[in-house]
């Protein structure tokens, strides 16, 4: 049973571009939620999604956004990079327990 | 702003029990006591989680004290791939009230 998948593993953008980042939960799970975490620093919610909407939000602007897709899976689009917009950005999923991690997709700007 | 306070770092010997302290002084009755572990270049991985009671699965045992304001997460044998970043977190039950705010955590190094 495969646990929670992301991709790519690793992105190099440039300033102002936009990037998306995909996620599959683990089998069973119908809730996404994506976080980001600079270097030594702890996770920071940005959202999730649940049945399709966006049912939280943490304090990021609106140039993230996302998705989640009828099978569960989510993707997480930020528009006009920054420098700053560099980080480790994982995806947890969970299906009314606790939230299981993936590895995380490391997103650098230039 | 996390609910939690750890130490920042701490250190034990490969073999023995390992106990990392954790304060939430401000939790709510409706409130769970998470723990997660991050090893370097991983993404957070679950370990225990409880309400009131405590609580041992097969990675590690959760003592949370009579008046829920702190709570101590154990490695009964800790080994050298235990050293990691413990995040101590206070989770609502309810769908607004489940994502998880992590603090800093503590850095466990296990030696030999």
């Amino acid at each position: 049973d495969a646990g929670v998948t992301q991709s790519p593993t690793h992105l190099i953008k440039t300033r102002g571009q936009q990037v998306t980042l995909r996620c599959s939960p683990k089998s069973g799970h119908d809730t996404v939620s994506w976080y980001q975490q600079a270097l030594g620093q702890g996770p920071q919610f940005i959202f999730q999604y649940y049945e399709e909407e966006e049912r939280q939000r943490g304090n990021f602007p609106d140039r993230f956004s996302g998705h989640q897709f009828p099978n569960y899976s989510s993707e997480l689009n930020v528009n006009a990079l920054l420098l700053g917009d560099s980080a480790l950005y994982l995806c947890a999923s969970s299906g009314g327990g606790p939230q299981h991690f993936g590895d995380g997709t490391r997103l650098s700007i230039l | 702003d996390a609910k939690t306070t750890q130490p920042t770092s701490m250190d034990c010997a490969e073999g023995r029990a390992a106990n990392l302290p954790c304060n939430h002084s401000t939790i709510s009755g409706n409130e769970y006591v998470y723990w997660y572990r991050q090893i370097h270049s991983q993404g957070p991985q679950y370990i225990i989680h409880g309400l009131k009671n405590n609580e041992t699965n097969e990675m590690a045992s959760l003592i949370i004290t009579e008046d829920r304001k702190s709570s101590t997460l154990i490695l009964p044998h800790a080994t050298l791939r235990d050293t990691a970043v413990y995040y101590c977190i206070v989770r609502g039950r309810s769908y607004n009230t489940d994502k998880l705010i992590f603090g800093t955590g503590t850095r466990l190094q296990v030696f030999p």
